[in-house]
This record gives C-alpha cells, sequence and structure tokens, in this order.
C-alpha cells in the first residue's frame, strides 16, 4: 500500500469558518508534510513532521496550524483565511526526512470566499 | 537567484520524438534529486530518483552533475501519454524539498 489519503476532496469555507483537513498514511513512514500549491505554480512547502514532531515551519501565518496525532493522521486546522489562501493542499509522507522519496496524496481543493 | 530554476517551456512534440528538460539548483549542500510528473489537477507523482552515475528507466533517462548543479530528464519515443508537467525537485536533508517551476510537455498525434 503506497497510497497517501486526503479529505475532503474538495472544500469551500468563508473566511470565519474553522475547518480541518484530514491526511492519513498507512505505509510507516515516519515523515509527513503539508505543501500548498496556487494553480500553474510548483507545490510550496509548509510544514515537515518528523516522527510526529514539527521540524519545519516555512514561515506559515498562523491562520494554519497542523497538528500530527499519531503516526499516520496529519491534520491541517484553518481559520480565519483569506481568499488568497485558495490553493490545492497536498499531504506528503516519506520514510523518513533525510532523503527518501515522497509519497503525494491527491490534495484536497480549497476555495476561500 | 531561484534556488531551482526549470526550463520555462512549454515544450511542444511529436509523438516518438526524444525530448530533454534541464534544471540548476543553487545550493551546493542539496542531497536530493528527483524528478515528478504532474497531470492537471493531479498530485504529483514520481517519476524518477536522480543519481550522480545516471539512471534509467525504459524510456527516460536522468542525469545528475553535482559540478554543475544540474540535472537532466531525457524522454526518448515520445507517447501521447507523457504529455504533463515536469517537476524537478532538489532536497536538503531534514525534508526540505524545493520544486522547480516545471516544464509542460505536450506530445502531438
Amino acid at each position: 500500500d503506497t497510497e497517501v489519503t486526503q479529505t475532503p476532496k474538495h472544500l469551500v469555507m468563508g473566511m470565519t469558518n474553522k475547518k480541518s483537513l484530514k491526511c492519513e498514511q498507512h505505509m510507516g513512514h515516519r515523515a509527513m508534510y503539508w505543501y500548498k500549491q496556487k494553480a500553474k505554480k510548483p507545490p510550496e512547502l509548509m510544514f515537515v513532521y518528523s516522527y510526529e514532531k514539527l521540524s519545519i515551519n516555512e514561515s506559515v501565518p498562523s491562520r494554519f496550524s497542523p497538528e500530527c496525532p499519531n503516526s499516520s493522521l496529519l491534520n491541517l486546522h484553518l481559520h480565519a483565511l483569506q481568499p488568497e489562501d485558495s490553493a490545492l493542499y497536498l499531504c506528503a509522507s516519506s520514510q523518513d526526512v533525510s532523503t527518501d522519496t515522497q509519497y503525494f496524496g491527491p490534495g484536497t481543493r480549497l476555495t476561500v470566499l | 537567484r531561484k534556488e531551482v530554476e526549470q526550463d520555462p517551456g512549454p515544450f511542444n512534440v511529436p509523438e516518438g520524438a526524444t525530448v530533454a528538460f534541464n534544471c540548476t539548483y543553487s545550493n551546493s549542500a542539496s542531497q536530493s534529486f528527483f524528478w515528478y510528473r504532474q497531470d492537471c489537477r493531479k498530485e504529483p507523482k514520481l517519476l524518477m530518483s536522480v543519481y550522480s552515475s545516471g539512471n534509467e528507466d525504459g524510456r527516460f533517462t536522468a542525469q545528475l552533475n553535482r559540478a554543475s548543479q544540474y540535472i537532466s530528464l531525457l524522454i526518448r519515443d515520445s507517447k501521447l501519454s507523457d504529455s504533463a508537467t515536469y517537476l524537478c525537485v532538489v532536497t536538503l536533508n531534514a525534508g526540505k524539498s524545493t520544486f522547480g517551476d516545471g516544464t509542460t510537455l505536450t506530445v502531438k498525434p
């Protein structure tokens, strides 16, 4: 099983809403990642978790709050987002953070109204 | 200067053509290198890891030149199904990966 799953597939939210994106993998990977991808742009790294601890935060605004409840799950909590935060949010995992291949989930397409 | 720079493209080629993509990176401490492929409205999927010794997988050949900080991908005998955006990815340690802007390939009949 080399699958990373993400829910929901699509999400529309208002600027005052609170929502969460979920990501799951059962490959025994110990590193998990959140990326943001705008249209016609490459994915941009947001957060890296290594062994369930946040190891990289790429200066992401605090309205995005990651959480890693266990080694298989990664959440991204959203609050008070702006329309410019509309994007495809991709989760990925890898065996560890050293140099391993990252496997991507299908993403959540987020629209902020 | 961008950390990872790719040929801007787009590349429009006929079926059966050979096409090459190039990518340069600025951080000499970079440790791992990959080519990913991304289809429209889909997630990136690994195409190949890239090694100094070069590696080949069927019609695809990837090469790394650490001295010149340069990565390449060669696609031979292009198929219609090769149409996609190809992303060069460079990773420092600790999982910090940087994607190139991507090069779009369209293979036409």
